[in-house]
């Protein structure tokens, strides 16, 4: 089935440790995003790609990094330089970045720093 | 950082009832308007996405305007169902940057 898949579902990481979540698609999509959410607080953008090989800042980038280098993967590290990295990440794709078609959203990963 | 205001934050209802949420921003320089449901333990689900002032989108029992002129979108439920209870999210998408920018939600919850 075509989809988005995150993994892993639950990660525990403990302090000053990098971390990576994957996310892959194969609905051949040009753009993915990355959000964040925190309790009572809606989905805020971290990075998203409009296309293979190139990615932009979202509106909070900072201790976070992501490369592109496979259409159909977009890997989040979370550096030991974010703050306060316990929260739910969700990974979406969208056919194309002209915002006229629907996100497909994976189902997420909580990450939990110990 | 553009705000993408949704209200009201929580809503309960009991089954039968029709309701409505606001998705209001302050900027009329975006692409498209999206709306999502977001049920408990799942992904969020893409209802609706709207180009143009004046649009309106309809699926079942769920409704969708949007006015780009006054910024906002109103999504309707007729008739609410136990299973309508979810999160219902609003997205500003850009074109020219590929952002996709959400409100905070509106949590519905039906009552039988």
């Amino acid at each position: 089935d075509g989809g988005i898949t995150q993994s892993p579902k639950y990660l525990f990481r403990k302090e000053g440790q990098n971390v990576t979540l994957s996310c892959e698609q194969n609905l051949n999509h040009d753009a993915m995003y990355w959000y964040r959410q925190d309790p009572g607080q809606g989905l805020r953008l971290i990075y998203y790609s409009q296309i293979v090989n190139d990615f932009q800042k979202g509106d909070i980038a900072e201790g976070y990094s992501v490369s592109r280098e496979k259409k159909e993967s977009f890997p989040l590290t979370v550096t030991s330089a974010q703050k306060n990295p316990t929260a739910f990440y969700l990974c979406a794709s969208s056919q194309t970045g002209n915002m006229n078609t629907e996100a497909f959203f994976g189902q997420g990963t909580r990450l939990t720093v110990v | 950082i553009l705000n993408v205001e949704q209200s009201p934050q929580s809503l309960h209802v009991q089954e039968g009832d029709s309701t409505n949420f606001t998705c209001s921003f302050p900027s009329s320089n975006f692409y498209a308007l999206h709306w999502y449901r977001w049920e408990t333990a799942k992904s969020p689900e893409a209802l609706f996405v709207m180009t143009l002032n004046g649009d309106e989108k309809k699926k079942g029992r769920i409704s969708a305007t949007l006015n780009t002129k006054e910024g906002y979108s109103y999504l309707y439920i007729k008739g609410s169902q136990p299973e309508d209870s979810a999160t219902y999210l609003c997205a500003l998408g850009f074109s020219n940057t590929g952002k996709l920018i959400f409100g905070q939600g509106t949590t519905l919850q039906v009552k039988p």
